[in-house]
């Protein structure tokens, strides 16, 4: 397997714009976690999905942000519009049952 | 819900010594601690864990050591190379949840 993928590298947006990040989780996990990295927070829990279902979304920001999982093997993390507080990088992770979570190469998101 | 704190937050050691990170947790439910090593560029990745019926575990270089009276977990990394420097996160995890809460990080620097 070639891990958890997460599209794109790195996005330069202007502020106001919407964002879309892409992660397709390691094949036959059924758990997945949006984390944010900041120097300030460090790494923080966006939201938890168990079998396609969003369980956590405390750590949503604000209704500028929704995530979607359609199906086990793709999920979306949308911003709109997007601020330059927002600038960070988004690593999605999964897992199976509670196991080791397994984290992308993450995005580097950056508003301008 | 689960508070980890995690200390130092910057560690800087020669080659060869041995570095210790120290952290603790508030969930006395917690049973599963995992340590991550993050590299420049690149998600975090596990590199050891433990849990809560076991007191201590080794893996060649590291160590990670429990102690649930005082609710503190420790990872120790003797003999250091500089291919040890890195971030390094730990985790509690809760029984019944998926969701493990991460320290703020631990900056390791090993010198030549």
């Amino acid at each position: 397997d070639a891990g958890v993928i997460q599209s794109p590298r790195h996005e330069v947006t202007e502020m106001g714009q919407e964002v879309t990040l892409r992660c397709k989780p390691i094949s036959g996990h059924n758990s997945l976690f949006w984390y944010r990295q900041t120097m300030m927070r460090g790494l923080e829990l966006l939201i938890y999905f168990n079998n396609n279902v969003p369980i956590d979304d405390s750590g949503m920001p604000e209704d500028r942000f929704s995530a979607k999982m359609p199906n086990a093997s793709f999920s979306t993390l949308k911003i709109q519009p997007s601020e330059p507080r927002d600038s960070a990088v988004y690593f999605c992770a999964s897992s199976w049952e509670g196991g080791e979570a397994f984290f992308g190469q993450g995005t580097r998101l950056t508003v301008v | 819900g689960e508070n980890v704190e995690q200390h130092p937050s910057t560690l800087s050691v020669q080659e060869g010594d041995s570095a210790v990170i120290k952290c603790t947790y508030s969930d006395s439910a917690s049973n599963y601690f995992p340590w991550y090593k993050q590299e420049l560029g690149k998600g975090p990745q596990l590199i050891i864990d433990i849990r809560s019926n076991v007191g201590e575990k080794k893996d060649q270089r590291i160590a990670v050591t429990l102690n649930k009276t005082a609710k503190h977990f420790s990872l120790h990394i003797t003999e250091t190379q500089p291919e040890d420097s890195a971030v390094y996160f730990c985790a509690a995890r809760p029984g019944g949840s998926y969701i493990p809460t991460f320290g703020r990080g631990t900056s390791l620097i090993v010198h030549p």
